[in-house]
């Protein structure tokens, strides 16, 4: 596609219930990262993938999170059992190749709403 | 840990004057990058610093990385209501470049 696509756009969800956020990178695109938004905040960085490997769990909040990366492209962030905590939007990003000095491209974010 | 903070949080400025955001890191940066975010939609790349003391313009924008790397500001002459938004610097983590750590941003606001 032109961009970095995600879905959904919008998820409102009960407490203790599971989620999945997707994101489509750019083709080609090797690098991609996923960043949680909490309203009027800065970007709070969670994970990267080099193709299907994560190699760097760390910055996930909690082992509830995690994700997954499948044929290079696709990746899914998984929270289980969510927590009103977990509302924020989730960014996901993505770059040609995985360097210091590239840019990242954005997609629109999937705005979580836990209630 | 590494931390990238922004001043100031907050600007109202009145469409025509000046403004001006600085990014201060806790440790020496390799480069710099900027992004803007528009309210409502996703944060867009602006640009990047990598030499000491560089400085890049792009029309009315301004960019400086610190003659430290430690530091860097974007001064945005003659504002105008389409520079609303919020401007974030970013550099490589302290635990890797792979993770780049986003300052806390300075929200921009224009009065026509």
């Amino acid at each position: 596609g032109a961009g970095v696509s995600q879905s959904p756009s919008n998820k409102v969800t009960e407490k203790g219930k599971d989620v999945e956020l997707r994101c489509d990178p750019i083709s080609g695109h090797t690098a991609l990262y996923w960043y949680r938004q909490s309203l009027g905040q800065g970007l709070e960085f969670l994970i990267y993938f080099q193709g299907n490997s994560a190699p760097d769990k760390s910055g996930l909040p909690s082992d509830r999170f995690s994700a997954e990366r499948t044929g290079g492209s696709v990746s899914t962030l998984t929270i289980q059992r969510t927590q009103q905590e977990d509302s924020a939007v989730y960014l996901c990003a993505s770059s040609p190749r995985l360097a210091e000095n590239t840019e990242a491209f954005f997609g629109q974010g999937t705005r979580l709403t836990v209630v | 840990g590494q931390q990238v903070m922004q001043i100031p949080q907050y600007q109202h400025v009145q469409e025509g004057e000046d403004f001006t955001t600085y990014c201060n890191s806790s440790t020496t940066l390799s480069n710099i990058q900027w992004y803007k975010q528009r309210p409502g939609g996703h944060p867009v790349f602006l640009i990047q610093l990598v030499k000491s003391g560089e400085v890049k313009k792009q029309k009315r924008l301004t960019f400086q990385f610190g003659e430290k790397k430690k530091n860097s500001s974007l001064h945005i002459t003659a504002t105008q209501t389409t520079d609303v938004g919020t401007y974030f610097c970013a550099g490589p983590g302290s635990g890797g470049y792979q993770k780049v750590t986003f300052g806390t941003g300075t929200k921009l606001q224009v009065i026509p």
